[in-house]
């Protein structure tokens, strides 16, 4: 059972390159998003989709962008990486979105550094 | 606007103890609470939940109840094990959104 997967697991940037975390689910959920995960911030949610060709931004979405063009894939850019982008990344799927189910299926996380 | 405050971490205590760690929340209307769990290296997983005031959610030996007139969500487990070692957060959900707490870390000594 794949559940939800992101790529890569590791990930070194310079300042101002630009890269795509991907995120795949194969258990047919509609809402899809994405937290950073900070020491002694907690999970902070960056954007989130309840379908496809749907998307909203979250709590701290500055500086990365995404796209909901199929149900199973939400890929996360980072147009021109800075420092403080430097973080673990999680993808979390739900059949219908919290308000209904409430429960969040998580990825294993990227952790991305940005020197 | 919404929040969740855990106490803060780490927590560290022996084998078979008691254990609390403490959740309060900050919200408009009636959100559902919930915990989450997350092991070395891997992603965070539910644990337990309640949606409605009074409810209890409980899970693997681990046990919260929703109290409207303290707006807190306590975990509480009778006796813990080596293998509770890990984070615990608490969560709310508002609108299309879960808003976790910051995370209270937890080391059980055997």
């Amino acid at each position: 059972n794949a559940g939800v997967t992101q790529t890569p697991k590791f990930q070194v940037l310079k300042t101002g390159q630009s890269m795509t975390l991907q995120c795949a689910q194969d258990m047919n959920h509609e809402y899809m998003s994405w937290y950073r995960q900070d020491p002694g911030m907690g999970l902070r949610l960056i954007h989130y989709s309840v379908g496809a060709g749907i998307t909203d931004q979250g709590e701290v979405p500055n500086g990365y962008n995404v796209s909901r063009s199929t149900t199973e894939d939400f890929p996360l850019r980072l147009l021109s990486a800075a420092p403080s982008q430097t973080s673990v990344y999680f993808c979390a799927s739900s059949l219908q979105g919290p308000r209904n189910t409430g429960e969040l299926f998580f990825g294993e996380g990227s952790r991305l550094t940005v020197l | 606007g919404d929040s969740v405050t855990q106490m803060e971490g780490p927590v560290t205590l022996s084998e078979e103890a008691f254990l609390t760690i403490n959740c309060t929340y900050t919200a408009t209307g009636y959100p559902s609470l919930f915990w989450y769990v997350q092991y070395p290296g891997e992603g965070l997983q539910l644990l337990l939940k309640a949606t409605k005031a009074d409810d209890k959610g409980s899970n693997k030996g681990f046990e919260a109840t929703y109290r409207k007139e303290t707006t807190s969500f306590h975990l509480e487990k009778g006796s813990v094990q080596v293998s509770d070692s890990a984070v615990y957060f608490c969560a709310l959900d508002r609108d299309d959104k879960i808003i976790f707490g910051k995370g209270t870390r937890l080391h059980i000594l055997p």
